[in-house]
This record gives structure tokens, sequence and C-alpha cells, in this order.
């Protein structure tokens, strides 16, 4: 069956850095997502990486290898705003989205 | 409107009602989807309608029934619920081509509960 995995939760300071981690196992790869969603809100777009390596974006970078099914979502200067949940998603060789149950992430201050 | 909306926000209703969720997205985009979000589980997708055309989810009980009347608008009618369809219902749009995938774009929700 197809499986994406990641931390239920988190904890960590204003300020520091953070990464959660996500490990994939597929129907086939056409790339992988990571939304923010906010308590009670949407969803949102964060990044999409389809290529092995970093792809960074101000605060938040997310890092991809293919042949060890692995992805991390890094958020660096953490603010308090950042206090939300993480979601990953794996397109699969069908172009279906494999979601996984989230990181809640609470930052303290 | 911008983005994607949808109503209500939140809905409490009988295990012998009948309600329509609406969902209604201001990109132009030409596919939709309904998903279900329960607690510390991961989203389910229940419905796609990609270029009007929707593609069957065999996993989802015939009390949800799906329905697309254009490219914009996507609604899902429910009767007979049961308390364990209490969850969140998410509604997103994409632009889909053929060999590429573009991010979904999500509706902020409805909030239902089954008594």
């Amino acid at each position: 069956g197809q499986n994406i995995d990641q931390p239920t939760e988190m904890t960590a300071t204003e300020g520091a850095i953070v990464q959660i981690n996500c490990t994939y196992q597929t129907s086939g790869f056409n790339g992988l997502f990571w939304y923010q969603q906010h308590a009670g809100e949407a969803p949102t777009f964060l990044s999409y990486n389809v290529l092995d390596g970093l792809e960074e974006k101000g605060r938040f970078s997310s890092f991809l290898s293919r042949s060890k099914g692995y992805s991390y979502l890094l958020l660096k200067e953490l603010q308090m705003k950042d206090s939300a949940s993480y979601l990953c998603a794996v397109l699969d060789s069908n172009y279906q989205l494999i979601w996984g149950a989230g990181t809640k992430l609470i930052i303290k201050p | 409107e911008t983005g994607v909306t949808q109503t209500p926000r939140h809905l409490v209703m009988g295990m012998t009602n009948k309600k329509s969720l609406k969902c209604e997205q201001h990109l132009g985009h030409n596919a939709m989807y309904w998903y279900k979000q329960s607690a510390k589980k991961p989203l389910e997708l229940m419905f796609v309608y990609s270029l009007e055309e929707r593609v069957e989810n065999n996993s989802v009980p015939s009390r949800f029934s799906p329905e697309c009347p254009n490219s914009s608008h996507l609604f899902l009618h429910l009767h007979t619920l049961q308390p364990e369809d209490s969850a969140l219902y998410l509604c997103a749009s994409s632009q889909v081509t053929a060999g590429s995938y573009n991010e979904q774009f999500f509706g902020p929700g409805t909030r239902l509960t089954v008594l």
C-alpha cells in the first residue's frame, strides 16, 4: 500500500530552527508537496519538490531525496505565527495526491 | 470573491436530514476536489472532477453524492449521514494539464457535525 509518515507533533522555541521530516512509500513519484494549515483554516501551499536537493523560499526550505523516499521542511527564525499543522503529500504515478496525517508544530516563546 | 469559497462554514444535522455543501472557485481552474479531514488522519480524497468528468472513488459511501454543474461550482449532497461522518469537508481546485500538475488551492472548509 501507499504510505506517508510524518511526526504527529513537534515543539520548538521562537527564533529557533525546526526540521519536519516526511518519509513515503508510493507507487511511483511525480513530486512532493508541503502545505501549511492553521487551526480552522484552509491548507495553503508552501513548496513543491520533484528533483533531489534543497529548495529555499525565504525562511522555509524543503529538501527531497527520491532514492531514500525522504523529504524535510526546514523552518528558520521561527515566529509564533508558524504554529500550525504541516502536511506532506506525494503525487503518485497516477497523479493522485497521497497525504500524510500532518505534523502539528507548537511554537513556545 | 477570490480563491475558493465554501458555504456553509458550519453545519449541524440529524441523521435523517438532507443537506448540501457548496463550493465555488474563482481561479479559472479545470479540476475540483472534495476532501474529508478527520482529526489526526490524512486528508481523504472523496471525489475529483477533472475537465468536468468525475473520477469515481469506490470507497465513499453512497450517502455522499457530488454534483459539478460547471467548472466553477461543486456541490456535495448529504443524506442519512452517520455520526462518524462528522469532520471538516474541504473543497479544492487546481489547473490540470497533460503530463503536469499544479498545486491545489483549498477553501476554508465546512465543519460538519452529525447528531
